[in-house]
This record gives C-alpha cells, structure tokens and sequence, in this order.
C-alpha cells in the first residue's frame, strides 16, 4: 500500500501571502498524484493532478503543484491566498486499480 | 453533468433503526465508492464497486450493506449503528482504473443516537 505524508497539519498565512503545503508519497513506482480541497461542510473537490509529462501542473483557483520524483514530492503552491482559501487540503496517490491513498490533511486558514 | 448527488444531506438514526444513503451519478462512471470521513480526518475507504460488483470490502461492519442496483445507482443500508459511526459518509465516483480523478459528493453527515 501507499504512504502518503503531509507534514503540516495546519498552515496559517496572511492574505495576498504565498502559501507551500506539502506532499512526500512512499512509492518507488509510478503514481499519479492529486490535490483535493474540501470547504466546511462540503464533499472534496479536485484542485489539480499529475499523471505524465511537464512536472508543473496547474489547477483550479490558481493554485500549482510541482512533482519531484527524486524528491518523491508533490507540493501544492499559490502566490496570493485569499479568504476564500480556508480550507482542508488532501494530497492523494493512486498506484494501481481504482484506490486512492490520502494523506492526512493540511488544513490552511488565511488571516486577513 | 460532472455530479455526484448524495440523499439524505443530513440523517439522524436511533441505534435500533433502519435507514439508507443514497448517491447517484450520470456521468457514465463505472465504479462507485463508499467513503467514512470523521471530523479533520481523511476519508477512509469502506467499499468499491466497479461494473456494478463489489470490488473492495475494507472490512466494514456488517451493519453497514452496500448496493448498486445499476450503474448509476449506489446505496448504504445502515443498521443496528453504534455512536462511533457518527461522520461525514462520501459518495464518489471514477472512470475507473489508474489515473482518473475521483468526483465526490457533498456527503450525509450521519449522526447515530
């Protein structure tokens, strides 16, 4: 089975601030990777994936993801949080078949 | 339609009773999952079902029973609970195999008494 860490359980960052959560999965093998945020009260939405190809993904609501497979990371980036930001964030990794393995969770509050 | 609807949003149940949740998706998915998701947690994995058969049993109590009537259609039969049960329960689903993104929806969030 899959490990997947995510070091920081809470991150908070002012408003209009840059903001790094991040990701290390266990595998040696090719994973793909996501991104999920989910809102209070809300199932999870997809921010982003890594399948192949260019290590810098972007996603939805302006956030990016680079994959480092010498690193085995997949962090999540965005150069300005807003408000709006405040969430959970899930970083998960499927290998083969139809499950995924999350991670813990970071959940990021912005101050403003 | 890239949704996943889930019914009831909200379910109160006494530990003697019987009740269902209910997710629905028209998005052509073939496999269907079942998620348990407490409070600052992760969802934890609790059934799958492709092509309409249960795939994955992450040894789930048997008070909880999944069914899929059709490809579109998936149920939690709920019976005999405990207070632990008490969570978020997420509905997704995928194309299914390696490398398609789960849709999940906005979960039932279950409260056993």
């Amino acid at each position: 089975a899959q490990s997947v860490t995510q070091l920081d359980s809470q991150v908070p960052v002012f408003e209009e601030a840059p903001v790094e959560l991040r990701c290390n999965y266990s595998s040696s093998v090719s994973v793909y990777l996501f991104w999920y945020v989910q809102y209070p009260n809300q199932g999870l939405q997809l921010l982003l994936k890594y399948l192949s190809g260019s290590t810098l993904v972007k996603g939805i609501n302006g956030f990016e993801a680079e994959f480092n497979k010498s690193q085995t990371s997949f962090h999540l980036r965005k150069p300005s949080v807003h408000i709006s930001d405040t969430a959970e964030y899930f970083c998960a990794v499927s290998d083969i078949g139809n499950q995924f393995y999350f991670g813990t969770g970071t959940s990021l509050t912005v101050i403003p | 339609d890239t949704e996943v609807t889930q019914t009831p949003k909200h379910l109160v149940m006494g530990m003697t009773n019987k009740k269902s949740l209910k997710c629905e998706q028209h998005m052509g998915h073939r496999a269907m999952y079942w998620y348990k998701q407490k409070a600052k947690k992760p969802p934890e994995l609790m059934f799958v079902y492709s092509y309409e058969k249960l795939s994955i049993n992450e040894s789930v109590p048997s008070r909880f029973s999944p069914e899929c009537p059709n490809s579109s259609l998936l149920n939690l039969h709920l019976h005999a609970l405990q207070p632990e049960d008490s969570a978020l329960y997420l509905c997704a689903s995928s194309l299914g195999g390696r490398g398609y993104e789960q849709y999940f929806g906005p979960g039932t969030r279950l409260t056993v008494t």
